[in-house]
């Protein structure tokens, strides 16, 4: 069975200072990670996925990931938060082989403040 | 196209009620999902079609009835639903490998009074 931990419910940071946001997942097979942010009221939108390759994969809107197997943790990182990135992030686990669906970690309110 | 289209964003209905929601995608995905999804929650899983196949079920109450007339369109009926049922109501689509993220609608929230 496969499963993501986001042990954080909500993340405050000043505009301008860098953010994380951390998951943590675990899959019996070698895992494909994704990362999802929800605006209010809107559907889930798409930021980076890891599937191989480089440990550190670039998404949209400055933000980045880092891979630790090691870990079994990807966290979200941007090195300048801004107020406009106050949303709910979703951490989600899709694991190989064998097909399986997304599973969803319980999102992490993300503040950032002026 | 890169979007996926769900009409209408807003229902509110009564628990005697039958009423549709759909949802389209011209990108040539087949595989499309139906979650539903409480506020502050993640989205829980609902139904999978695969290639205009219903492959999941995740245990949903008969009162939903997911229906996909073609790779392009993914309907879920509703009758007779609870006021427990209010929630916003996502639809995704992905290409269905295993490396694909999904891509969601803007959802539909449904209040059922």
């Amino acid at each position: 069975a496969q499963s993501v931990a986001q042990p954080e419910d909500q993340v405050n940071v000043a505009e301008g200072n860098p953010l994380t946001v951390k998951c943590t997942y675990s899959v019996s097979g070698n895992p494909y990670l994704f990362w999802y942010v929800q605006y209010p009221n809107r559907g889930l939108q798409f930021l980076l996925k890891y599937i191989t390759g480089d440990n550190l994969v670039k998404g949209s809107y400055g933000f980045e990931a880092e891979f630790n197997k090691s870990q079994t943790s990807f966290h979200l990182k941007k090195p300048s938060a801004l107020v406009s990135d106050s949303a709910l992030y979703f951490c989600a686990v899709r694991d190989i082989p064998g097909y399986s669906t997304l599973t969803f970690g319980k999102g992490t309110m993300l503040l950032v403040s002026p | 196209d890169t979007e996926v289209t769900q009409t209408p964003k807003h229902l509110v209905m009564g628990m005697t009620n039958k009423k549709s929601l759909k949802c389209e995608q011209h990108m040539g995905h087949r595989a499309m999902y139906w979650y539903k999804q409480k506020a502050k929650k993640p989205p829980e899983l609902m139904f999978v079609y695969s290639y205009e196949k219903l492959s999941i079920n995740e245990s949903v109450p008969s009162r939903f009835s997911p229906e996909c007339p073609n790779s392009s369109l993914l309907n879920l009926h509703l009758h007779a639903l609870q006021p427990e049922d209010s929630a916003l109501y996502l639809c995704a689509s992905s290409q269905d490998r295993q490396g694909d993220g999904y891509t969601f609608g803007s959802g539909t929230r449904l209040t059922v009074v």
